[in-house]
Order: structure tokens, then sequence, then C-alpha cells
């Protein structure tokens, strides 16, 4: 079965400062693999998607992830934080084939002044 | 459009009591999801619909728990009686497909708080 771990419950950064997320993955075979933001009080927004295209992925906001399949591992980065970037992030991922969609535990992201 | 709506935002009831829950997926979707999040659990997957048909409520907790999709356009999840652990935010989801790369469109949310 697939699965992806968040390590990092809450993540602090300045404002300007670079945005890491980390997430890595666990699969039988190479998965597609999403990274989903969270604002206070509204329902989860696709940031981004890896469906094995390019390995450099770049989404909404400013916000792009790197497949690494010699690390398993799929981070969220971006190069300047700002305080509209306080919300809870979730790395998901699904096998080609299947059709579940796993998710992570979550990453709260804080930006401080 | 409007996106994936879901009624009521909040909920507070007593336990014992039934609660539904209503959602309006995003017209054209085929798929429409229900998931639970909580601090301990994190999200979970409820229960799926395809075309109005429930595929798989595996995820569902008990029996007190029910979904119904009667239209493309409209979803209930009902908890019947309702009880404090129950208390979560649930939210509904829709996407054209249910596989693959297929994006899933979430609701705001209903945060449902049981006494």
């Amino acid at each position: 079965a697939q699965s992806v771990t968040q390590l990092g419950s809450h993540v602090s950064v300045s404002e300007g400062a670079l945005v890491l997320l980390r997430c890595n993955y666990s699969s039988s075979v190479p998965p597609y693999l999403f990274w989903y933001v969270q604002y206070p009080n509204q329902g989860l927004q696709l940031l981004l998607k890896y469906t094995s295209a390019a390995t450099l992925v770049k989404g909404i906001n400013g916000f792009e992830a790197e497949f690494k399949k010699s690390e398993t591992s799929f981070h969220l980065t971006k190069p300047s934080a700002h305080m509209s970037d306080a919300a809870e992030y979730f790395c998901a991922v699904r096998i080609p084939g299947g059709n579940k969609l796993t998710f992570g535990t979550g990453t709260q992201l804080k930006v401080e002044l | 459009d409007a996106g994936v709506i879901q009624s009521p935002r909040h909920e507070v009831t007593e336990m014992g009591q039934e609660v539904t829950l209503r959602c309006k997926p995003i017209s054209g979707h085929d798929y429409l999801f229900w998931y639970r999040q909580t601090m301990m659990r994190g999200l979970e997957l409820l229960i799926y619909f395809n075309n109005n048909v429930p595929i798989d409520d595996s995820g569902m907790p008990e029996d007190r728990f029910s979904a119904k999709m009667p239209n493309a356009s409209f979803s209930t999840l009902k908890i019947q009686p309702s009880e404090p652990r129950d208390s979560a935010v649930y939210f509904c989801a829709s996407s054209l497909g249910f596989g693959g790369t297929d994006t899933q469109y979430f609701g705001p949310g209903t945060r449902l708080t049981v006494l």
C-alpha cells in the first residue's frame, strides 16, 4: 500500500525566507504525488501535482516541488515566504492504476515578521 | 462554477441527535467523496460515489453513518445517532475521474460539534 510521511507537523519561517516542507513517499511503483493547501476554515486546494511528465513541478502561488526517485521524496519549496502562505499543507499519493488518494498528516506553516 | 458547496458550515448538536450534512458537487464531475478530518486521525476517506452509485464505503466508521446521492447534484452524509467522538470537520470533494492524475476539488467543509 502507498503512503506518505510529512516530517515536521509545524514549520515556522520568517517572511522572505525559504519555505521547505518535506514529504517522503512509499510505493511499490512510481506514484503520482500531490500537494494541497488548506487555509483556515477552508477546504483543501490543489497546489501542484507530479504526473511523471517532469520531475520539477511548478504550482500556484510560487510553490514548486521536485520528484526525487532516489530519495523517494517530493519536497515542497518556495523561495520567499509571504504572510499569506500561512496554512496547513498536505502531501498525498496515488499509485498509477489505483484510485484512492492517501494523505499525509499535514504540516502547519507559520510565517513570522 | 461555484465549486463544491457544503451546508451547513457549522453544526452543533447534542449526543443522540440525527445530523445531516449536505453537498453539491461541481457540475459534470462523476465522482463524489466524503472525508472526515480530525486532529488524531488526519484526513480519512469515508465513502465515494461514481455516477451517484456508492462504490466503496469501507471507510464509514459505523452503521450510524450513512450516505446517499439521489442525483448528480446532491449528496448527504447522515449520522444517527450522533456521538461526541463524531466531532470533526467533514469535507465533500468531487472530481471528473478517479485515478491517475485526476484532481479532487474540496468544499469548505462542515465543522460538526457533538456535545
